[in-house]
């Protein structure tokens, strides 16, 4: 079973909306959480980066909360663009560094 | 400027030839990493190297091979390529600090016929 769950697979939203997306996850004993976006055929490029002790981190239009209590991350995006629309993958990390991938979120944003 | 490159971005070929993937990156980042990523499905680590003459296999049993012989330079090796090859595969590097993230190269899609 995968130590990193995300949901929702996949959403489509209008251009200027907001969303959620959500990261569970299992690895213990944990060091970071990140979220990356990946565009198709691209590698994932990273948005965020918390530790233990951050329960929130914004980047842009991008924020991400934590709850490191009941391992929980979530990704908002506020008033959404078309470049938008790739895959988002949530990666726990171990305090042995050892790295946890999400399936990944897509986002599709249409016009 | 500082990056991480992956050639070829596609390629193509007949089953049983030998390809290499090459990944550089300039950062001078000790550890790097080898990636295989399916269509919609997370990212499976297949090799990794620490630094110089340094390699590991990863979560994921792979067929392919690597090599470190460089700090920038770490290829990934198939003797002979089939079809059960085919995916997406990622190359990433990081500086390996608590926090500190891993930098991922534009992937090299192959396609095995």
């Amino acid at each position: 079973k995968n130590q990193v769950e995300q949901s929702p697979q996949s959403l489509i939203i209008l251009e200027g909306k907001n969303c959620t997306l959500q990261c569970n996850y299992t690895v213990s004993p944990f060091s970071n959480l990140r979220w990356y976006k990946q565009d198709t055929g691209r590698g994932p490029v990273s948005l965020t980066i918390m530790t233990f002790s951050e329960n929130t981190k914004s980047n842009g239009r991008y924020t991400a909360t934590l709850d490191a209590d009941t391992k929980q991350s979530s990704l908002h995006i506020t008033a959404s663009q078309l470049s938008d629309s790739a895959s988002y993958i949530c990666v726990v990390s171990a305090a042995d560094y050892k790295l946890s991938f999400g399936a990944g979120t897509t986002v599709t944003v249409r016009a | 400027e500082a990056d991480i490159y992956q050639t070829p971005r596609y390629l193509v070929i007949g089953t049983g030839k030998k390809i290499t993937l090459e990944c550089s990156q300039t950062m001078g980042h000790d550890k790097m990493y080898w990636y295989q990523q399916d269509p919609g499905m997370e990212l499976h680590l297949i090799h990794y190297s620490y630094g110089v003459n340094s390699t590991e296999k990863g979560d994921l049993s792979s067929e392919s091979t690597v090599s470190r012989i460089r700090t920038e330079h770490f290829p990934l090796t198939l003797e002979s390529a089939r079809p059960s090859h085919t995916s997406q595969y990622l190359c990433a590097s990081s500086d390996g600090l608590a926090g500190g993230g891993q930098f991922f190269g534009p992937g090299t899609r192959l396609t095995v016929l």
